[in-house]
């Protein structure tokens, strides 16, 4: 059975640009979420999605976006990039959302320059 | 602001002893609780969860949780040099609406 999946698994961005990073649940998993991960911050929570609709968020300003398409898969987008966004970015999928905890794709290392 | 606290560590434990990692949380009515590790370079993976108050085992671990004092821990016993890594505890608050991540313990287990 495949597990979550990322991709690219690296990227640099300059300051200002944008950025896209995807993610492929485990097939049957209907929730998607996404975590920042940093040093000094830890596992921080920017948004869950459910059958397509975000139904939770995170405490992240609006350059931070994402969506869910039809077959679950999910995007984040990173408009405007600071310095501060270098980070991992983490995918994780679920059954139904929360009660079964999430498992976790490999992450995207996000480096802003 | 619902928190979710753990001791940084690094909390050493000898080969063979067991290591026994606390987590508190603030919000009295979360309803369900998870360890994930943690290995350096790699994404948290889920090793136990447990809902109901008293212990949940699994293989070495022991998951306890004490709703009325609010704090969730896990043993890991015949400890090996391969659990060391950062644990993490994550709640599920009240609503079952957001699920909040404590900043992680990282264990050591000397040889």
């Amino acid at each position: 059975k495949a597990g979550v999946t990322q991709t690219p698994r690296y990227l640099i961005k300059t300051r200002g640009q944008q950025v896209t990073l995807s993610c492929s649940p485990i097939s049957g998993h209907r929730s998607v979420s996404w975590y920042q991960q940093t040093p000094g911050q830890g596992l921080q929570f920017l948004f869950e999605y459910f059958s397509e609709t975000q139904r939770n968020k995170g405490n992240f300003p609006g350059r931070f976006s994402g969506r869910q398409f039809s077959n679950s898969r999910s995007e984040m987008n990173v408009s405007t990039l600071e310095l501060g966004d270098s980070a991992l970015y983490l995918c994780a999928s679920s059954l139904d959302g929360l009660n079964y905890g999430y498992t976790f794709g490999s992450g995207t290392r996000l480096t802003v320059v | 602001q619902k928190e979710v606290e753990q001791n940084s560590g690094p909390l050493s434990v000898p080969e063979g002893a067991i290591a026994s990692l606390n987590c508190t949380y603030s919000d009295r009515g979360s309803q369900s609780f998870f360890w994930y590790r943690q290995y350096s370079g790699k994404s948290p993976e889920l090793i136990m969860f447990i809902y109901s108050n008293g212990d949940k085992e699994d293989g070495r671990f022991t998951a306890q949780l004490n709703k009325a004092s609010q704090y969730v821990s896990l043993l890991i016993r015949d400890s090996q040099p391969s659990d060391s890594a950062t644990y993490l505890c994550a709640v599920i608050d009240n609503y079952g609406q957001n699920f909040v991540f404590g900043p992680g313990t990282r264990l050591s287990v000397l040889p």
